[in-house]
């Protein structure tokens, strides 16, 4: 099962930032947070992991509570291009990831 | 970041034919790989972890017999659905992280397969 609790969908214009959020409150100490997003019919593509710290890379950040029970993943300027579903998953490093629901996202002009 | 391959891309079968998939990392080494399956407006769904020249491992309610996979080589998987029904049709897609690295994180995914079977 899914050890984290995403919004089913989620709507942004064009141009802002897209804030999706993510409750794990039962993640442990060894437990990453992975977000990966699909377009549809198209295979799941990574944007950022981490552990504790806040992460940044080209594609987003990735905000962890101190308490790592919840996350955000924020996409600083949305495109069409974005529109897609967003998984966030923990687990730990090595393992095979499960899938949840994931939020779907629109981005619209 | 590292690529993986499928192949084919998509692919329509007769009831009680065949079918192989392939999963190859292009530019990396990859010791284990994962297959998943997705149906449609569902989330991906765990099937199998291929390991490099051992037996693969399956999720709990996926027949080994009917989903076979070899994982040959470390560049190399492969996801035969035997005796395939319409039940089986679905997009199935493989993963792998790169040797050397199994604890960065990242998985690397495929274009996926779309399989449809008639």
């Amino acid at each position: 099962d899914a050890k984290t609790t995403q919004p089913t969908s989620m709507d942004c214009a064009e141009g802002r930032a897209a804030n999706l959020p993510c409750n794990h409150s039962t993640i442990s100490g060894n437990e990453y947070v992975y977000w990966y997003r699909q377009i549809h019919s198209q295979g799941p593509q990574y944007i950022i992991h981490g552990l504790k710290n806040n992460e940044t890379n080209e594609m987003a950040s990735l905000i962890i509570t101190e308490d790592r029970k919840s996350s955000t993943l924020i996409l600083p300027h949305a495109t069409l291009r974005d529109t897609a579903v967003y998984y966030c998953i923990v687990d730990q490093a090595g393992t095979a990831l499960i899938f949840g629901k994931g939020t779907t996202l629109s981005v619209s002009s | 970041g590292a690529v993986v391959s499928q192949h084919p891309s998509w692919v329509i079968c007769k009831s009680g034919t065949s079918v192989k998939i392939e999963c190859r990392s292009l530019d990396f080494q990859a010791t284990t790989m994962f297959w998943y399956r997705q149906f449609p407006k569902q989330s991906l769904m765990l099937m199998a972890t291929s390991n490099e020249g051992s037996k693969a491992t399956y999720e709990q309610g996926v027949e080994k017999d009917k989903f076979l996979i070899n994982h040959a080589s470390l560049t190399l998987s492969t996801l035969t659905v035997t005796s395939a029904h319409p039940e089986d049709s679905s997009f199935y897609i493989c993963s792998a992280r790169t040797s050397g690295r199994e604890n960065t994180g990242e998985l690397f995914f495929g274009e996926g397969s779309r399989l449809t079977v008639l």
